[in-house]
C-alpha cells in the first residue's frame, strides 16, 4: 500500500512546538517525502520535502528516520494560521498517494 | 509573479455530457498532475505529464483524460461525466520530479 499513515487530529497551544508524526513503512529508496497542508477552500500548500537527511526552512522542519519508515513535520512555533489538515506523502516522480491527512488544530 | 490557476472555480453539469477543466501555469514547469478531492479526503491522483505529448495515468484516471499540447496547459476532459465524478479538482504542477508542488485554488464540479 502506497498510503501514508498519519494520527486523524492533533492539537498544538500557541507558540509551542508541534510534532506531526508519519508512518511510511512500505516506501521506496527512490519515494520522497512531502509535507503538504490545506486549509479550507484552498488547494494544498507545499511545506517541506526531503529524501533522507533532515530538511530545514522557513516554514519547517523534516526529521527523517535513519531506516525512512517515519518522518516528523515540526512547526517549532504554532500560530493561529498553522491551523490546517497537514497530508505526509509518499512521492516517486509525480506518481503520489495522499493519505487522510491529520488535522491540527492550533489553540490560543 | 508566477502562478497556477484554474477554471471555472465552480461548474454544474449534467449526468452524461462532456466537461473540460482548464488548467494554467506560468511557472514554465514541465510537470503538471490533476488530482481529485472527495468531501474529507486526501487527493488522489488521475492524470500527470512530463512534458509536451506526455500523458500518464494515475490511480483513478477511468472516465477522465488530459492532453498537453504546451508547456503551460493541461486541461482535463471528463468524457461522459457522471454524478461519481462530483468533487473538487486539483491541478498542480513542479519544476522536477523531485521537486515540490504548486496547487492551483481548485474546480468545484457538481454532476447532477
Amino acid at each position: 500500500d502506497a498510503k501514508t499513515t498519519q494520527p486523524n487530529s492533533m492539537e498544538s497551544n500557541e507558540e509551542e512546538p508541534v510534532h506531526l508524526p508519519c508512518n511510511h513503512s512500505t516506501i521506496s529508496g527512490t519515494d520522497y517525502i512531502h509535507w503538504y497542508r490545506q486549509l479550507p477552500s484552498q488547494g494544498p500548500e507545499y511545506v517541506i520535502h526531503g529524501l533522507t537527511s533532515n530538511v530545514n526552512n522557513r516554514m519547517a522542519s523534516l526529521a527523517i528516520a535513519e531506516d525512512r519508515k517515519s518522518s516528523t513535520l515540526i512547526l517549532h512555533r504554532a500560530t493561529l494560521r498553522d491551523a490546517a489538515v497537514y497530508y505526509c506523502i509518499r512521492d516517486n516522480a509525480g506518481k503520489s498517494t495522499f493519505g487522510d491527512g491529520t488535522t491540527l488544530t492550533v489553540k490560543p | 509573479d508566477a502562478e497556477i490557476t484554474q477554471s471555472p472555480r465552480h461548474k454544474i453539469t449534467e449526468t452524461g455530457r462532456q466537461v473540460t477543466l482548464a488548467c494554467h501555469q506560468t511557472w514554465n514547469h514541465n510537470n503538471m498532475f490533476w488530482y481529485r478531492q472527495d468531501l474529507g479526503h486526501g487527493l488522489r491522483l488521475i492524470h500527470y505529464s512530463y512534458g509536451v505529448q506526455d500523458t500518464n495515468k494515475g490511480e483513478v484516471s477511468d472516465g477522465y483524460s488530459v492532453s498537453r499540447s504546451n508547456t503551460e496547459d493541461l486541461p482535463l476532459t471528463l468524457e461522459s461525466a457522471a454524478s461519481s465524478q462530483t468533487s473538487v479538482y486539483f491541478c498542480a504542477s513542479s519544476e522536477s520530479e523531485s521537486g515540490g508542488y504548486t496547487f492551483g485554488s481548485g474546480t468545484r464540479l457538481t454532476v447532477v
